[in-house]
This record gives structure tokens, sequence and C-alpha cells, in this order.
């Protein structure tokens, strides 16, 4: 079983849908967490932290469930310009951080 | 221009040949990273380094070495290169004074044929 797992997709949405994504995590112990975007052959880039009691930032929404070990990431009334791929990261401590292979997102007009 | 700046960005080398990729940043980071990337694997580490005489190796190490000339600066090295090698190729850095975020560079493609 893979450290993080993450439903690769894709997914194709219309634009102004909400979206879902769930990331799954093996490491009980895991410390911090983490999604990145990524667009296509370009680096990641941070998208937001996942707090213990959820946040929000605009139309992304991330909570974590340490119990059923999993993290999640909603996007409200998304744009075209929210295509790209999310990657969860999962940092296991000791700057140990663990990237799912990420879930492609494709919002069409 | 890009705080973390890896070179070159795009390489073809042929089997057997020694390739270096470097890093250079501007963020005054402590620590430094290289990462490689294919198709459904998701990001992988190679090397971290959290300072300057530190350097410790990732999963995926073998195969590779590493240098850190100074602070802003970690490259990564090919020393034979063979073709399961082709990947993308990133640096970053983080620093424990400002949560450990991990910020990439722009990436290299590494072909090798």
């Amino acid at each position: 079983r893979k450290e993080v797992e993450q439903d690769p997709g894709p997914f194709n949405v219309p634009e102004g849908a909400t979206v879902a994504f769930n990331c799954t995590y093996s490491n009980s112990a895991s410390q911090s967490f983490f999604w990145y975007r990524q667009d296509c052959r370009k680096e990641p880039k941070l998208l937001m932290s996942v707090y213990s009691s959820g946040n929000e930032d605009g139309r992304f929404t991330a909570q974590l469930n340490r119990a059923s070990q999993y993290i999640s990431l909603l996007i409200r009334d998304s744009k075209l310009s929210d295509s790209a791929t999310y990657l969860c990261v999962v940092n296991k401590g000791a700057q140990k951080l663990v990237f799912g292979q990420g879930t492609r997102l494709t919002i069409n007009p | 221009d890009a705080d973390v700046t890896q070179t070159p960005r795009n390489r073809i080398t042929k089997t057997g040949k020694r390739i270096m990729l470097e890093c250079s940043q501007t963020k005054g980071h402590d620590r430094m990273y290289w990462y490689r990337q294919d198709p459904g694997l998701g990001l992988r580490l190679i090397y971290y380094s959290f300072d300057v005489k530190d350097i410790n190796k990732g999963e995926i190490s073998d195969g590779y070495s590493v240098s850190r000339q100074a602070q802003a600066k970690f490259s990564l090295s090919l020393e034979s290169a063979i073709p399961n090698q082709t990947a993308l190729y990133f640096c970053a850095t983080s620093d424990r004074r400002f949560g450990n975020t991990i910020y990439f560079g722009e990436g290299s493609w590494l072909t090798v044929v």
C-alpha cells in the first residue's frame, strides 16, 4: 500500500461546479499536511496547508480527519484556471515529505 | 526572476555520460532538496541537505550524488547516466524558521538516450 494515496482522476467538471478530492495516508504519526497545485510541466506550488480544525482560503477548503487518516480539498465555484494536478503531501516528521501521485482536474467551459 | 533556479532546464544526454544539475536559491533558506518526478509515481526524494555540512540520502539515492557548495547552492550529479533516470528533476528549498514549507524550482527535464 502506498504511504499517500490519491485518485489520479482525471476529474472533468463544468465551470462553476463544486469538486472534492480525498487523499489517504497510512502513517498515523504524520505531523502536517499540505495541498500543492501543479500545472502541466511546471513546478508544484503550495496551495494550502491543512490544519486539524480545517481551513478555508477563498473558494478552497481543506480538512483533516486524523481518525480515518485522510485529508480533503473542496473547490467551490470552479474556474477554468483551476485546471491542474493537485498533490497531497504528508510530512512524516524530520522533514520527510511524502507526495501523492496527484489528482488531475479539468474544468470545462 | 525565480527564487530557486535550476540549470540546465532541458538536457539530452547519452547513456554512461556524467551529468550535473545545478540549483541556486535566493530565498536564504537553510534546507535544500532534490526530487525526481515520474508519471504515475509522484515526487520522490533523492537527497536532502539541512545545511552546508549536512547531506542525507532520500528514498532513491542510488546512482546519484550531491554537493552542497554553499548555503545557496546544491548540485545533483548522475555519474553514469542510464535511461531509467530520464525524468523531471526538481530542486526545492525550505527553512525551519518559516514552517518548512517546500518551494520548488522550475524543474530540469533530463532525457538519457
